[in-house]
């Protein structure tokens, strides 16, 4: 049974439009959310990540969402740019001795110039 | 050497084999970690190790077998594996107990079992 899931395998947006990447999970004792970030041959890069106590975190042009109520959190880049073009990891974290973070199946995000 | 480094980063081996693969993090972390993904399938957790210890350990077959000798290494060795072993094995290393749960990950290892 998957924790954390993304649904979308795919997403393809024009550059400058926004991009939204979606992620639901199961577990309400996650206590943190994490956004990684994938390029071909490489391993994932931590982007940005939000506490189960908020509801927002923006960095440039990263915003994370985050809906307690609906197990639901969501990226969203703006203005996408070619160079998103990647891998988009949403991950799940809580302590048990050591953090145990569950990652999503990614969803690839393909930004067209 | 910066950040999470890992060798060999392709390796192809035979069912009978016994090989070893290598993590190193330069970046002073306590914890580290050995994922394994699949094609289209989530990245799955296989060991952690926190202050060399391993705390975690999900279920998997003892054909995978862990060694952390200090906490800048991290050796995942491999025995008689089966084709459907074949993945990309991500190691990552964090910082227990400064707040962030982030991981840092190295290149990873493309494995192929013949």
């Amino acid at each position: 049974d998957q924790q954390v899931k993304q649904n979308s395998p795919s997403l393809s947006v024009q550059e400058g439009r926004i991009s939204i990447l979606n992620c639901d999970y199961t577990n309400s004792m996650f206590d943190y959310f994490l956004w990684y970030k994938k390029y071909p041959a490489e391993g994932p890069t931590f982007l940005i990540s939000i506490s189960s106590i908020k509801d927002k975190n923006e960095d440039g042009r990263f915003t994370v969402f985050l809906n307690k109520s609906a197990k639901h959190l969501s990226l969203h880049i703006v203005p996408s740019q070619p160079g998103d073009s990647a891998v988009y990891f949403c991950a799940a974290s809580l302590y048990t001795g050591g953090f145990k973070t569950i990652f999503g199946a990614g969803t690839r995000l393909f930004v067209k110039a | 050497e910066t950040g999470v480094t890992q060798t060999p980063r392709h390796l192809v081996m035979g069912m009978t084999n016994k090989k070893s693969l290598k993590c190193e993090q330069h970046l002073g972390h306590n914890a580290m970690y050995w994922y394994k993904q699949s094609a289209k399938k989530p990245l799955e957790l296989m060991f952690v190790y926190s202050l060399e210890e391993r705390v975690e350990n999900n279920s998997v077959p003892s054909r995978f077998s862990p060694e952390c000798p200090n906490s800048s290494h991290l050796f995942l060795h491999l025995h008689t594996l089966q084709p459907e072993d074949s993945a990309l094995y991500l190691c990552a290393s964090s910082q227990e107990g400064q707040g962030g749960h982030e991981q840092f990950f190295g290149p990873g290892t493309r494995l192929t079992v013949l």
